[in-house]
């Protein structure tokens, strides 16, 4: 079954604990995205990579890392969470620039 | 100003309305449209996809676009309690890879 994956979906954790969230997808997709959605926000993207080692920033990188060594991998890194990186995060992938985002299933992330 | 508004509802309907659910937006330059469907504790799912203006008919949703006007619509014909969820508006510049979403308009159609 074509779909992205996300782990973990839910996670709390403490103000300056290092985490990771994986995302991995399965359909060979060039283009890769987090996003965070927060209520009365929306949706805002946080790092795209165009493909393997091909990475940038979206609207609101600030606070988190990404890395892309294989093509089907595109984790998260927050190396020293805060509680305003509390949120909903989604992974997304996408065949190539203009086609359609397949979403993940989320991850709840809560810094205390 | 943001770029792509959307009221955020809720909106309440009775089972087999007519769902009209709209998005304006102030950069010209968009013209890649989306309509994105998410339930809750899921990710977002694409459900209609359309290029520049026009409209685009898929089963019961027919998504318009109206580029002069820079207003998007979203009509679901015949709405059902399972189309219940939040829908956001996207959209992207040609050339670029970044969706930029609408907050989301939460639906509730009651049996």
């Amino acid at each position: 079954e074509a779909q992205v994956t996300q782990n973990p979906r839910y996670l709390i954790t403490v103000t300056g604990k290092k985490l990771t969230v994986t995302c991995s997808q399965n359909m060979n997709h060039e283009y890769m995205s987090w996003y965070r959605q927060d209520p009365g926000l929306g949706l805002r993207q946080i790092y795209y990579s165009m493909n393997v080692e091909a990475t940038d920033k979206g609207d609101v990188p600030e606070g988190y890392k990404v890395s892309r060594k294989e093509k089907r991998n595109f984790p998260l890194i927050l190396e020293s969470p805060s509680p305003n990186q509390t949120s909903l995060y989604f992974c997304a992938s996408s065949l190539s620039r203009a086609e359609r985002e397949y979403f993940g299933p989320g991850t709840r992330l809560t810094v205390t | 100003q943001k770029e792509v508004e959307q009221d955020p509802g809720p909106l309440s309907v009775p089972e087999g309305a007519i769902v009209s659910l709209n998005c304006t937006y102030s950069n010209s330059a968009f013209q890649y449209f989306m309509w994105y469907r998410q339930y809750s504790r899921k990710g977002p799912e694409l459900l209609m996809y359309t290029y520049s203006s026009g409209n685009k008919e898929d089963g019961r949703f027919t998504a318009q676009v109206d580029k002069s006007s820079k207003y998007i619509s979203l009509f679901i014909r015949d709405s059902q309690p399972s189309d219940s969820a939040t829908y956001l508006c996207a959209m992207r510049r040609t050339g670029f890879q970044k969706l930029v979403f609408g907050t989301g308009t939460r639906l509730l159609v009651s049996p």
